[in-house]
């Protein structure tokens, strides 16, 4: 069964510092790969996605993630946060096929930007 | 804006009551899911629907139940609601199954 684990569920970080959020998965059978970002007292909205192709995604606000096949992971990364980007982040899996596609999600991360 | 939207915005209410929240999908956008998100649990995918049928089943409860109407949107129905019931509900819509997801701006609810 297909499993997303964040590895870190908290990430203080200082504003202009480059952060990077991790998040591993277990599958036998190629996934698409999301990120989420939640702000303080709001939905869900989506960060970037992996389908296919280059595995070097850019997201909106200057995130990007890379998914590395062998190791199982999908890192987000931020070269210098800002304190706006204070949220909760999420790392989703699905897989390609199959009738039973729902989204697999990690537990999420706290990223706090302190001046 | 993620085109998807939710009502209530804040919902208080009492133990053993019950209680539906509505989701109305995106434009064009056959497949709908119910999460729920609390302080201990983190978020939680309860059920999904595409096209008015159900598709999947996660973490929900037999007092909860969830439909989908011909129109494509869809109510969530709580009921018996204890303490625990407290918190966040999101529905999500997606084109087709194991599409994006995107989220409406969810449904705060608190059982006193």
């Amino acid at each position: 069964a297909q499993s997303v684990t964040q590895l870190d569920s908290q990430v203080p970080v200082f504003e202009e510092a480059p952060v990077e959020l991790r998040c591993n998965y277990s599958s036998s059978v190629s996934v698409y790969l999301f990120w989420y970002v939640q702000y303080p007292n709001q939905g869900l909205q989506l960060l970037l996605k992996y389908l296919s192709g280059s595995t070097l995604v850019k997201g909106i606000n200057g995130f990007e993630a890379e998914f590395n096949k062998s190791q199982t992971s999908f890192h987000l990364r931020k070269p210098s946060v800002h304190i706006s980007d204070t949220a909760e982040y999420f790392c989703a899996v699905t897989l390609h096929a199959g009738n039973n596609r729902k989204l697999i999600w990690g537990l999420g991360t706290s990223l706090a930007v302190n001046p | 804006d993620s085109g998807v939207t939710q009502t209530p915005k804040h919902l208080i209410t009492a133990t053993g009551q019950r209680v539906t929240l509505r989701c109305s999908p995106r434009s064009g956008d056959l497949s709908v899911y119910w999460y729920q998100q609390s302080l201990d649990q983190g978020l939680q995918f309860l059920i999904q629907y595409y096209n008015g049928e159900e598709r999947a089943k996660g973490n929900i409860l037999e007092r909860f139940s969830a439909q989908q109407f011909p129109d494509l949107h869809s109510e969530l129905n709580l009921s018996s609601l204890e303490l625990g019931d407290s918190a966040l509900y999101f529905c999500a819509s997606s084109a087709r199954v194991g599409g994006t997801q995107y989220f409406g701006p969810g449904t705060r609810l608190l059982v006193l």
